[in-house]
């Protein structure tokens, strides 16, 4: 089965600096990738997605990248801000279930 | 707006009960999943189902069972709560489309079993 490493467990950064969170899979045939942002108490939310025939997508501040090659993919936040403080997990879908990053908790100190 | 609700939102219990966990959903998805979150071991699936007459195990579905009782309807079962089964539970939903659909989560229920 599909397997989901994510890097790194625990990101501390400075309000207005970059974030980048990684993830690398293990099913070639994987071809969906979605991020989810859980905050404090609260249920996870997609806030970006990606599909193998893409390699970047932007929105606002967040961006992800996609190599299938080397079976990796990454989300970036610029101009981080005190709300992006949360738990991210990415996710890789190949077959018909995705499998979970064990997540990232962001911290951003103002 | 369409939701996914999920039942009760706390329960503490003992060793030894069964528990039912409910979730229900007004987003029409014909998917839906248990997850089991515990601290720095991320969402972990216990079962999923794909349609009413459709049930699959997840990676961790010992000591679990779940019933899909109508397409909006999915229950998840403890037969004999364990302490170990102290964590926080999801359901998701989501829908089978042509491409690629994200999943769509409950509040959550926190369980606690002393």
């Amino acid at each position: 089965g599909e397997n989901v490493e994510q890097h790194p467990s625990t990101l501390s950064v400075q309000e207005g600096d970059s974030a980048v969170i990684k993830c690398t899979y293990s099913d070639s045939a994987s071809n969906y990738f979605p991020w989810y942002k859980q905050e404090l108490g609260k249920r996870p939310q997609l806030i970006i997605d990606i599909r193998s025939n893409v390699g970047e997508k932007k929105d606002q501040r967040i961006a992800v990248t996609l190599n299938k090659t080397a079976k990796h993919f990454s989300l970036h936040i610029t101009e981080t801000q005190p709300e992006d403080s949360a738990v991210y997990f990415c996710a890789a879908r190949g077959s018909y279930i995705p499998t979970f990053g064990r997540g990232t908790s962001l911290i951003v100190h103002p | 707006d369409a939701d996914v609700t999920q039942t009760p939102r706390n329960r503490i219990t003992k060793t030894g009960k069964r528990i039912m966990l409910e979730c229900s959903q007004t987003k029409g998805h014909d998917r839906m999943y248990w997850y089991r979150q515990d601290p720095g071991l991320g969402l972990r699936l216990i079962y999923y189902s794909f349609d009413v007459k459709d049930i699959n195990k997840g990676e961790i579905s010992d000591g679990y069972s779940v019933s899909r009782q109508a397409q909006a309807k999915f229950s998840l079962s403890l037969e004999s709560a364990i302490p170990n089964q102290t964590a926080l539970y999801f359901c998701a939903t989501s829908d089978s489309g042509i491409s690629n659909q994200p999943q769509h989560f409950g509040d959550g229920t926190r369980l606690s079993i002393l």
